[in-house]
């Protein structure tokens, strides 16, 4: 199965700043993968797929990047409900992995 | 509007069985895979399957060996999730979600709706 990392595990940000998080393959996965936003007793949200499309209705202030086995996600201007956990998932084959989270909160 | 409606919290004793469920609607059953994703307590997301409403194709994660049988019924666009012996390290919270793609250079997937979550507990 495919591994994939995820840095930092967790950070501490304001309201304002620009944070990037980064998700790294254990393998050339193309750009198959996604990003997904989770907040505390939700479901998973959709944020970006292919790497770099945001997804209908996700604010432009999140961006994806990267192919192969590197990944970011940009959030510029953090918002005050953008603190939650972020999961990076490799669609590339079978058995669909997801990254560990990084989980960003509040400085 | 696509809504994944789960079934509600479950109490259970080890060794029972169980099914829960996932049903679809606003948008073609039959069209488009239904995955499963669980809640690592304290930790982050498991994939553990899904099926192909259409032909009823099933994939599952190799770590689970069989613990879970993923199954559907098209005359109530639903999906399932079935344990036949749970075990206390099954209590966590299941998700099911759509699994769509885009055509671009390539399929490229990915999980766009997603339901609410059940509430499993396994306990004697």
């Amino acid at each position: 199965a495919i591994q994939m990392t995820q840095s930092p595990s967790s950070l501490s940000a304001s309201v304002g700043d620009t944070v990037t998080l980064t998700c790294r393959a254990s393998q050339d996965i193309r750009n198959d993968l996604g990003w997904y936003q989770q907040k505390p007793g939700e479901a998973p949200k959709l944020l970006i797929f292919a790497a770099s499309s945001l997804q209908s209705g996700v604010p432009p202030r999140f961006s994806g990047s990267g192919s192969g086995t590197d990944f970011t996600l940009t959030i510029s201007s953090l918002q005050p409900e953008d603190f939650a956990t972020y999961y990076c998932l490799q669609d590339y084959n079978y058995p669909v992995t997801f990254g560990p989270g990084t989980k960003v909160d509040i400085k | 509007e696509v809504q994944l409606a789960q079934s509600g919290a479950v109490l259970k004793e080890p060794g029972e069985s169980l099914n829960i469920s996932c049903k679809a609607s606003g948008y073609t059953f039959t069209d488009k895979w239904i995955h499963w994703v669980r809640q690592m307590p304290g930790k982050g997301l498991e994939w553990l399957g899904g099926v192909y409403p259409g032909d009823s194709d099933t994939r599952y994660n190799p770590s689970l060996q069989g613990h879970v049988t993923i199954s559907v019924d098209k005359s109530t666009s639903t999906a399932y999730l079935h344990w036949t012996s749970l075990k206390a390290s099954d209590s966590t919270i299941y998700y099911c979600a759509r699994r769509n793609y885009y055509d671009g250079s390539g399929y490229y997937w990915y999980f766009d709706f997603w339901g609410r979550g059940t509430r499993v507990t396994v306990s004697s």
